[in-house]
């Protein structure tokens, strides 16, 4: 099973702020397969980026994926108000699906 | 609009038993494969188990394989989950997926159907 770890746990940030969300996998993730959803409070998840960096539709250009093998990051250039919420990775390349713990980014 | 409804959560005691039904609409139901991700209360998304298009193979986490059960009725644009010998940490908002399968990222949820399992 790949197991993947996100970091940091919460990241507390204002509003026009960079944040960087960092996902690493036990094992090499091929194919650049894994994904970013976010969540917010009573929500279903919503696909984010697929591809590691690759936008899903709708998702505002301000975000932004990188990576490779096991080192993924999710970057958000200028947080917006709407941008308050949980963001998980995700694995897609084997069975089973493995998702990160996930990073909640909230308002400092 | 493409939509997934899911339906039969409930309270069930330990060791008891529950079938989830996940009905698709507006996107060709036969030519996508599906999974069920649940969320326990407070914490984060668990993927449970995927299903082909043909229904011909599956997918579980280890957490339910042997208990669980996925399958999908063409005809009926419907995805099931029949979920055996429930324990307490089965507890969970169980979500339909469209995908989610080994290659195939998750790009649609339903809303979610809650589980608990409790005496």
């Amino acid at each position: 099973e790949i197991v993947l770890t996100q970091s940091p746990g919460t990241l507390s940030l204002s509003p026009g702020e960079r944040a960087t969300l960092s996902c690493r996998a036990s094992q090499s993730v091929s194919s650049s397969d894994l994904v970013w959803y976010q969540q917010k409070p009573g929500q279903a998840p919503r696909l984010l980026m697929y591809r590691t960096s690759s936008r899903a539709t709708g998702t505002p250009d301000r975000f932004s994926g990188s990576g490779s093998g096991t080192d993924f990051t999710l970057t958000i250039s200028r947080l917006e108000p709407e941008d308050f919420a949980v963001y998980y990775c995700q694995q897609y390349t084997r069975s089973p699906l493995t998702f990160g713990p996930g990073t909640k980014v909230d308002i400092k | 609009e493409v939509q997934l409804v899911e339906s039969g959560g409930g309270l069930v005691q330990p060791g008891g038993s529950l079938r989830l039904s996940c009905t698709a609409s507006g996107f060709t139901f036969t030519a996508f494969g599906m999974s069920w991700v649940r969320q326990a209360p407070g914490k984060g998304l668990e993927w449970v188990s995927g299903i082909i298009t043909s229904g011909d193979t599956t997918y579980y986490a280890d957490s339910v394989k042997g208990r669980f059960t996925i399958s999908r009725d063409n005809s009926k644009n419907t995805l099931y989950l029949q979920m055996n010998s429930l324990r307490a940490e089965d507890t969970a908002l169980y979500y339909c997926a469209r995908r989610g399968i080994p290659s195939y990222w998750v790009d649609v949820w339903g809303q979610g159907t809650a589980v608990i399992v409790s005496s």
